[in-house]
């Protein structure tokens, strides 16, 4: 069945420096999905990729989709405490919608 | 409504009763999903409802699970026999409809079983 992975699980990060969460899927995917869920939270969506290369950006934000639509990656630049959560991908293939185990970033102030 | 709604906010139960969770997703939305999330885990996906196709249950990790859905919105997850190893987080969300349409998760239900 389809799988979705990400690295890291968890990561600690002073406040300032840069977070790179990765995912990756088993089987090439018609669009991935990144959602944000705060401690204590739920998860809420913060994009969509739809395209081979996708590039998108929200302000420090910055989300790639792979050529090969099989990966895709999620870039902090200059963390800040507000970033702190878990960061979950969900991939879409065929009619199965999976979601990676999520990275757990902590900044420390 | 704004949002998806769950209730009980939180459940205590005693091992082998039954509980039922409750979510009441957007108006509008015809698919729904459930979601369990154990203490720093990520998310276990239960089952999905579509309009009114028969549900995907491909998710549910026993025959003690059960998901209804009436009328197209409101949708009830019984768990029978409940044991300890069911306490987790209980997430409903709900979408347009696609399978690539954003999700729009609920506060979740905190079920512990003693």
């Amino acid at each position: 069945g389809q799988q979705v992975m990400q690295i890291p699980q968890y990561q600690h990060v002073q406040e300032g420096e840069d977070f790179t969460t990765y995912c990756n899927s088993s089987t090439t995917l018609s669009n991935i999905q990144w959602y944000k869920q705060r401690p204590g939270g739920h998860p809420v969506f913060l994009i969509q990729l739809v395209k081979s290369g996708e590039v998108k950006k929200q302000k420090r934000l910055t989300f790639q989709f792979g050529e090969a639509k099989k990966n895709s990656s999620l870039h902090i630049t200059a963390t800040q405490t507000t970033d702190v959560g878990t960061y979950f991908c969900a991939g879409v293939a065929g009619n199965m919608l999976t979601f990676g185990g999520g990275t757990r970033l902590m900044v420390k102030p | 409504g704004a949002g998806v709604s769950q209730s009980p906010s939180n459940k205590v139960t005693e091992k082998g009763k039954d509980v039922e969770l409750r979510c009441d997703p957007i108006s509008g939305h015809t698919a729904l999903y459930w979601y369990r999330q154990s203490l720093g885990q990520g998310l276990e996906f239960l089952i999905y409802f579509q309009g009114n196709s028969a549900p995907d249950k491909s998710g549910l990790p026993s025959d003690r699970f059960s998901a209804e859905r009436t009328g197209g919105s409101v949708s009830t997850l019984t768990i029978q026999r409940t044991q300890q190893e069911d306490s987790a987080v209980y997430l409903c969300a709900s979408s347009s409809g696609l399978l690539t349409d954003t999700q729009y998760f609920g506060p979740g239900t905190r079920l512990t079983v003693l």
